[in-house]
């Protein structure tokens, strides 16, 4: 199994609260991603990294800011958690050397945004 | 604009008997294919892939049909087992812009001993 973990792995905050995730892999990946999943959306890309401090928007960025000082660190902040954050959030690295290179992901973090 | 499509959300097979499901996608730029597993409380794993310059890609008891023309790619498993009872989410990229893959909405198989 692809070392990656995520932190924490249950969280219930307030509307307006800042929350930070954490994702850890011991691979060296360059690449790492967040996604959220949510019923009848699948899943959803919200932000990526293909190196440190290099990240760009996927396609629900809104709400959303993504840090990343160290290769192994992925760190996803909602600045003001609103309710619509609420969601499970994975994270996935992958080499990319190819577009057939697979993500691996992790166990997956539930936020309860009450 | 849902670019991934899985239009049944849910599938039910008998043991032994051959699962399909189906993926529909919109943009012509999509060139790689991926099909995830997904168990309850877990992330989801990768199963199979391919690429457009094939039709068919094998793995066991899993078989990836590519029809370009169509827009269209299925999953074929057989034979079916309990075990592989799981969300399946059909995933893709174009081969561009650091490979991000574009998530259909997943299928729910369930098979039944």
């Amino acid at each position: 199994d692809a070392g990656i973990t995520q932190s924490p792995r249950h969280k219930v905050t307030e509307t307006g609260t800042p929350v930070t995730l954490r994702c850890h892999q011991t691979e060296n990946h360059r690449y790492m991603y967040w996604y959220r999943q949510d019923p009848g959306h699948g899943l959803r890309l919200i932000h990526y990294s293909y190196g440190v401090k290099d990240t760009d928007k996927g396609e629900v960025s809104d709400g959303y800011s993504v840090s990343r000082s160290k290769t192994e660190d992925f760190l996803l902040t909602l600045e003001s958690a609103t309710s619509s954050q609420t969601s499970v959030y994975f994270c996935a690295i992958s080499e990319s050397k190819g577009p057939l290179d697979e993500q691996y992901f992790g166990p997956g973090t539930r936020l309860t945004v009450t | 604009d849902q670019q991934v499509k899985q239009n049944s959300p849910s599938l039910s097979v008998q043991e032994g008997r051959i699962s399909i499901l189906n993926c529909d996608y919109t943009n012509s730029m999509f060139d790689y294919f991926l099909w995830y597993k997904k168990y309850p409380a877990e992330g989801p794993t990768f199963l199979i892939s391919i690429s457009s310059i094939k039709d068919k890609n094998e793995d066991g008891r899993f078989t990836v049909f590519l029809n370009k023309s169509a827009k269209h790619l299925s999953l074929h498993i057989v034979p079916s087992q309990p075990g592989d009872s799981a969300v399946y989410f059909c995933a893709a990229n174009s081969g561009g812009s650091n490979y991000k893959l574009t998530f259909g909405k997943g299928t729910l198989l369930t098979v039944n001993p």
